[in-house]
Formats: structure tokens, C-alpha cells, sequence
């Protein structure tokens, strides 16, 4: 049982460069969202989905896209990388849409954008 | 007004000391309260959920005043391996889609000292 898997761990962009960050669970979870957290900001909601099919914006969506064919499966798009989305971003899963249950997070991708 | 607050710390307690974070929110809805653990470059781990009568896990006590809209964190007898980040998260009342805003604090940062 791996939990939540999220790939690549450290990657370098040009500006201008898109790019997938990759989370998986195995889980059977239906929630699944995306954080980026950035010094004296704490986390902050990119994207969530409440099931395969279905997502929503959080509080920094832009620049950013996300879908979820699977319930496994919730990939980060960035379109056109920046500087400002340097940052680290975690991807997290739970049993609960509600939010009352524990979130799982995987291991984070720590993204410099030059 | 932040929707969560905490004091960045850091805290720098010696081992076997006793320690005590608060953190604030806005949201009089908000309806369920955890308190996660994040180490230096890791992702965060749930440490305890916060109910309302309070409640203890081995060292820990985390308890939660609607009152006054703060939870705590209380540690006792102190441990090296205590030092890290503490966030507390806050979920708030369902939106029209069922779910429920989670917002997570900027943490307050813990260092244990022999």
C-alpha cells in the first residue's frame, strides 16, 4: 500500500516551459486536491476533485490546469512556467469530500522556475 | 483577518519541557479541526484531530475553544524528536458542491534543545 505517490521529487523549468506533476493513490479515495506552500504562506488550494469526472478551482488556480479520468490519478498541469510558481507542491487525498477526515500527502515536488 | 493564524515561532524549548500553541480562526462555522506535523522538508502528517471536548494522545493534548474560535496544542515532557512544524487546519462549512473549505495555518515552528 503506497499511499500517495507523486513524481518527479525536484524539477528545473525555463520560463515559459509546461510541465505534468504526476500524483497517483491507491487508496480508493474520492478527494484529491493540490497545495503549493510557499515560505510564511502555509498551504494554499490549487485545484481539488470530489470524484473522477469532476474538479474545481481552489484559492490560486491560475496558471494551472488539472483533470481526473481515474480515481487514482490526479495530474498538475502548469501551461507556461514562472517565476512565482516556484514553490513546493504537494498533492493530498481523502476518504472524505466533506474534509473531515484525515488527509494523506505525498511526498512533495519542489519546483524552481528559472 | 487571517481565515487561520498562528505564531510562526519559532518555539525553543529545552527537552522536558512542557509547550503550548494556539491557533485562531474566523469561520464561527467551521466544523472540523485537526492539528498536522510537518518536518523539515517532508510532507505533513496528521497528528490528532481536535474534538470538542478536548482530547489526549500519550503526550499530546489538543483541545478547542468555539467561544473564543482557538484551538491548542499542548505537549508534555518534551522530546528532541518533537522538533518540527506544527499546522493547524481548519475546515469550514460545506459549500453548494458539498465541500468543505480547508485551510491550513502557516505553522509554528518547534525546536527541542538537549
Amino acid at each position: 500500500n503506497a499511499g500517495v505517490t507523486q513524481t518527479p521529487k525536484f524539477q528545473v523549468l525555463k520560463t515559459g516551459q509546461s510541465m505534468t506533476l504526476q500524483c497517483a493513490q491507491d487508496m480508493n479515495h474520492e478527494y484529491m486536491s493540490w497545495y503549493r506552500q510557499d515560505p510564511g504562506m502555509g498551504l494554499r488550494l490549487i485545484h481539488y476533485s470530489v470524484g473522477a469526472g469532476i474538479t474545481d478551482q481552489g484559492e490560486v488556480p491560475n496558471g494551472y490546469n488539472v483533470s481526473r479520468s481515474t480515481t487514482e490519478d490526479f495530474p498538475l498541469r502548469l501551461l507556461s512556467a514562472a517565476p512565482s510558481q516556484t514553490s513546493v507542491y504537494f498533492c493530498a487525498s481523502s476518504y472524505s469530500v466533506l474534509g473531515t477526515t484525515e488527509a494523506f500527502f505525498g511526498q512533495g515536488t519542489r519546483l524552481t522556475v528559472v | 483577518r487571517k481565515e487561520v493564524e498562528q505564531d510562526p515561532g519559532p518555539f525553543n524549548v529545552p527537552e522536558g519541557a512542557t509547550v503550548a500553541f494556539n491557533c485562531t480562526y474566523s469561520n464561527s462555522a467551521s466544523q472540523s479541526f485537526f492539528w498536522y506535523r510537518q518536518d523539515c522538508r517532508k510532507e505533513p502528517k496528521l497528528l490528532m484531530s481536535v474534538y470538542s471536548s478536548g482530547n489526549e494522545d500519550g503526550r499530546f493534548t489538543a483541545q478547542l475553544n468555539r467561544a473564543s474560535q482557538y484551538i491548542s496544542l499542548l505537549i508534555r515532557d518534551s522530546k528532541l524528536s518533537d522538533s518540527a512544524t506544527y499546522l493547524c487546519v481548519v475546515n469550514g462549512y460545506p459549500n453548494s458542491g458539498g465541500y468543505q473549505k480547508v485551510t491550513f495555518g502557516t505553522g509554528t515552528k518547534l525546536q527541542v534543545i538537549p
